[in-house]
């Protein structure tokens, strides 16, 4: 079954840059979505098809995938940033979706 | 505006049935992909069943012969029935839609299962 790894945190100062890693066997020839979620509440898309944003998500908020792995980039950092992020591909040989294990974004 | 509710959640012995509701509002559910996504407390998302615009379903292996998803297109409903339920099977249970079948484009609120005895 396809893996996909993030690190566990990522920490970072207001007005940073942040950016948060999701690995995967030619994630590359994926397409991956990011999603923001924060404590008690749904996820939230930010990012899908590599690098496109959902309307109403800042361009503060951008993604890139090639090869192995795939970042979501969140610049000039904010405190309400601050939440759990999460890779998700779907796997077309299989049709099934595959989401990271998070990484908790802590802004300091 | 596209809204997703979800119902039916609760409290469940192991080895037993649930059938979860989500209706929807602003689309068709027969118009899009719709998906179930569980996630267990302090844990990440886990993909558990999609149901595509055309009527194929898929689900992970986790669930496989024991969960059912389908829809009501005159209710504009979808459904997860679960069957032989196990107490991994507890966790807050999120219904969602897409244009896509690669990503969740708009979720909803959630509705916790919780297997115990």
């Amino acid at each position: 079954s396809y893996v996909l790894t993030q690190p566990p945190s990522v920490s970072v100062a207001p007005g940073q840059t942040a950016r948060i890693t999701c690995g995967g066997n030619n994630i590359g020839g994926k397409s991956v979505a990011w999603y923001q979620q924060k404590p008690g509440q749904a996820p939230v898309l930010v990012i899908y098809y590599d690098s496109d944003r959902p309307s109403g998500i800042p361009e503060r908020i951008s993604a890139s995938n090639s090869g192995n792995t795939a970042t979501l980039t969140i610049s000039r950092v904010e405190a309400g940033d601050e939440a759990d992020y999460y890779c998700q591909v779907w796997v077309d040989t299989s049709d099934h979706v595959v989401f990271g294990g998070g990484t908790r974004l802590t802004v300091l | 505006e596209v809204q997703l509710v979800e119902s039916g959640g609760g409290l469940i012995q192991p080895g037993g049935s649930l059938r979860l509701s989500c209706v929807a509002s602003g689309f068709s559910v027969d118009s899009k992909y719709m998906s179930w996504v569980r996630q267990a407390l302090g844990k990440g998302p886990e993909w558990v069943s999609f149901l595509y615009s055309g009527g194929a379903s898929y689900y992970a292996d986790s669930v496989k012969g024991r969960f059912t998803i389908s829809r009501d297109n005159s209710k504009n409903t979808i459904y997860l029935q679960m069957s032989s339920l196990r107490a991994e099977d507890t966790a807050v249970y999120y219904c969602g839609s897409s244009p896509s079948q690669q990503h969740v484009m708009d979720w909803g609120q959630g509705t916790l299962v919780t297997v115990s005895s």
